[in-house]
């Protein structure tokens, strides 16, 4: 059974740092390009970051280009997103999702965790 | 940057048909995925690649599209139908993912 589980979020001050992680199991992680996906209190679904499969290529949405790095350890099965330079407007649920291997779509999603960007 | 407009919400009666439509540019050239998100839940995928569908989700759920418009299509709607629908395309000219604005689907 394929398996997102995030974690590492929580509240921070505005400019500070955090590092949210994604345990996957059930599936060949190494295999697939995996995504960032975040949804702010009562919005819609915001597509964050998306990394292929070595870590060797990475897209960014244009609000977090610069202060967010998306990365993975295909040894320990996890995919991370570095967040700097945080500000209250990233304040959301932060979602991983796999990428399906034949087009551009998520097919399975984590849970969440929650980042609260406030003094 | 590149812009997928969804009505805010839709409203329907047990057993109608519920119609959600995604448009900007492009929609036409790119492939178009659906997700339904219920509250304080992760989304699911429920259409990809303009109108196929996962295992485990119902016939009554289909995609389409026409020229720059995508249309996720609910028939026979039930109360377990009730959620956001959000589309989704990878711009290709950027290499970024772009979700729609999002539907409230309400059964009456």
């Amino acid at each position: 059974e394929v398996q997102l589980v995030e974690s590492g979020g929580g509240l921070v001050q505005p400019g500070g740092s955090l590092r949210l992680s994604c345990a996957a199991s059930g599936f060949s992680f190494s295999s697939y390009w995996m995504y960032w996906v975040r949804q702010a209190p009562g919005k819609g679904l915001v597509w964050v970051s998306r990394i292929n499969t070595d870590g060797s290529s990475a897209s960014y949405a244009d609000s977090v280009k610069g202060r967010f790095t998306i990365s993975r350890d295909n040894a320990k099965n996890t995919l991370y997103l570095q967040m700097n330079s945080l500000r209250a407007e990233d304040t959301a649920m932060y979602y991983c999702a796999r990428k399906a291997d034949d087009s551009n779509y998520g097919d399975y999603w984590g849970q969440g965790t929650l980042v609260t960007v406030s003094s | 940057s590149y812009v997928l407009t969804q009505p805010p919400s839709v409203s329907v009666a047990p057993g109608q048909t519920a119609r959600i439509t995604c448009g900007g540019n492009n929609v036409g050239r790119n492939n178009v995925h659906w997700y339904q998100q219920k509250p304080g839940q992760a989304p699911v995928l429920v259409v990809y690649d303009d109108s196929d569908r996962p295992s485990g989700i119902p016939e009554r759920l289909s995609g389409s599209k026409s020229g720059n418009t995508a249309t996720l299509t609910i028939s026979r709607v039930e109360a377990g139908d009730e959620a956001d629908y959000y589309c989704q395309v990878w711009d290709s000219s950027s290499d970024q993912d772009v979700f729609g604005t999002g539907t409230k689907v309400t059964v009456l």
